[in-house]
């Protein structure tokens, strides 16, 4: 069975901080895809990151960067700087082959404050 | 090019009656997914298709929802005798080949009397 966990519900910064969702994942499958997703008071979920179950190589781009451990089955995620506009609801998903479908987390609400 | 289009994007409808809900993918993707999102929580997957055949439909929470895509294009995700607790927004989604990301739709919000 596939699971994600964000353990942390609700974070609030000021503008300017910078602030990391947490993710841990749970899958039997060796390879897999790790997602995180980004949901605007607006509603629509929008993609922002992949990364596969092969490539711990961390990355940035723009002001997101990711830390993915398969030793701790964690990605977690982090915005630099933070907007106001970063306020949304931050999903982790996880995908496997096995059952080609996405799994998600129940999501962090972060609000950033000017 | 267009996105996921999802019509309608409220429905209101009375407990006992049935409900369509349409999904028009990407077009060009294979791949179609149906999600419902309760308030506060993350999107559950119901059903997916790859192609006119259902993949996997475990989601599905019972009988009374099914989901067809006869042409491989649109999908319509059909709820008959609704409850109270169907209430919530479905999303659909779709995807080209592979583990490429899912193009979620703006969702129809459903909400049953």
């Amino acid at each position: 069975a596939q699971k994600v966990t964000q353990a942390q519900t609700e974070i609030s910064v000021v503008e300017k901080e910078d602030v990391t969702l947490d993710c841990v994942y749970e899958t039997r499958d060796t390879t897999y895809y790790l997602f995180w997703y980004k949901q605007p008071p607006s509603g629509e979920l929008v993609f922002l990151i992949r990364r596969n179950s092969f490539d711990e190589q961390n990355e940035i781009s723009g002001r997101y960067s990711w830390n993915f451990q398969k030793s701790t089955s964690s990605f977690n995620f982090t915005i630099t700087a933070s907007q106001v506009v970063d306020s949304a609801v931050y999903f982790c998903a996880l995908y496997t082959g096995a059952n080609s479908k996405l799994t998600f987390g129940k999501g962090i609400t972060l609000s950033v404050r000017p | 090019g267009a996105g996921v289009s999802q019509t309608p994007s409220n429905k209101v409808t009375e407990k006992g009656k049935y409900v369509e809900l349409r999904c028009d993918p990407i077009s060009g993707h294979t791949a179609l997914y149906w999600y419902r999102q309760s308030l506060g929580q993350g999107p559950e997957f119901l059903i997916y298709f790859q192609g006119t055949g259902a993949a996997d439909d475990s989601g599905l929470p019972n009988d009374r929802f099914f989901a067809v895509r006869p042409e491989g294009s649109v999908s319509t995700l059909k709820i008959q005798r609704t409850e109270r607790g169907d209430s919530a927004v479905y999303l659909c989604a779709s995807k080209g080949q592979g583990p490429s990301p899912l193009h979620f739709g703006n969702g129809t919000r459903l909400t049953v009397t």
